[in-house]
């Protein structure tokens, strides 16, 4: 049981916008720590896509965007495209656990 | 560019030990948080231990408290994790992980990933 809530399965049409949203509690995404994304591409490592809720590195393409609302945060993707086909996890800091948390993954997948 | 090789996983028997190695290339190790984080098969992800740069100060996950440590050898930019009284559930690939971050490390990201190394606990 993750401490964060994902929605298992997200899908949309090439060029569609998709939204995929990241629930956690009052000990963590509520008690003010960052949210970070991170997007896994079948058979690889995950990779840094948003991180201190907002903030792209270097290469991300700007279609990526975050946000983080009270005790939620949300991954928007438009322009969507092939090559997204992936899960992306959510992740943050949970005061109680005294540790990193993420959530249970959303696969995206492009019709 | 930025490297992390992770090496040292393999099969091992329940209640054995394993140590994992990462060698860091492309920045400068000694300033940098690292951490290890575990993805079960078919499973999500789990952090699994940070250490600070200064490798004076560790945060270890509940999972492997007691079990698992982490540390590192600035001289060789290497990272380790030492993993004692394996069990069944501790099978996953591991990963070796450069954090991002300023300040407290609550607000640290997982910056960069290796490509992992896989470790399973099997009789």
């Amino acid at each position: 049981q993750s401490v964060l809530t994902q929605a298992p399965s997200v899908s949309g049409a090439p060029g569609q916008r998709v939204t995929v949203s990241c629930t956690g509690g009052s000990s963590n995404i509520g008690a003010g720590y960052d949210v970070h994304w991170y997007q896994q591409l079948p058979g690889t490592a995950p990779k840094l896509l948003i991180y201190g809720n907002i903030n792209r590195p270097s290469g991300v393409p700007d279609r990526f965007s975050g946000s983080r609302s009270g005790t939620s945060a949300s991954l928007a993707i438009s322009g969507l495209q092939v090559e997204d086909e992936a899960d992306y996890y959510c992740q943050s800091y949970d005061s109680s656990l005294s540790g990193y948390v993420f959530g249970s993954g959303t696969t995206v997948t492009v019709l | 560019e930025v490297r992390l090789l992770e090496s040292g996983g393999g099969l091992v028997q329940p209640g054995g030990s394993l140590r994992l190695s990462c060698a860091a290339s492309g920045f400068t190790f000694s300033s940098m948080a690292m951490s290890w984080a575990r993805q079960a098969p078919g499973k999500g992800l789990e952090w699994i231990s940070l250490i600070s740069y200064t490798g004076d100060t560790t945060y270890v996950a509940d999972s492997v408290k007691g079990r698992f440590t982490i540390s590192r050898d600035i001289s060789t930019n290497t990272l380790y994790l030492e993993m004692n009284s394996l069990r069944a559930e501790d099978t996953a690939i591991y990963y070796c992980v450069k954090m991002r971050g300023l300040g407290s490390h609550q607000y640290y990201s997982m910056d960069v990933w290796g490509k992992g190394t896989t470790v399973t606990v099997s009789s």
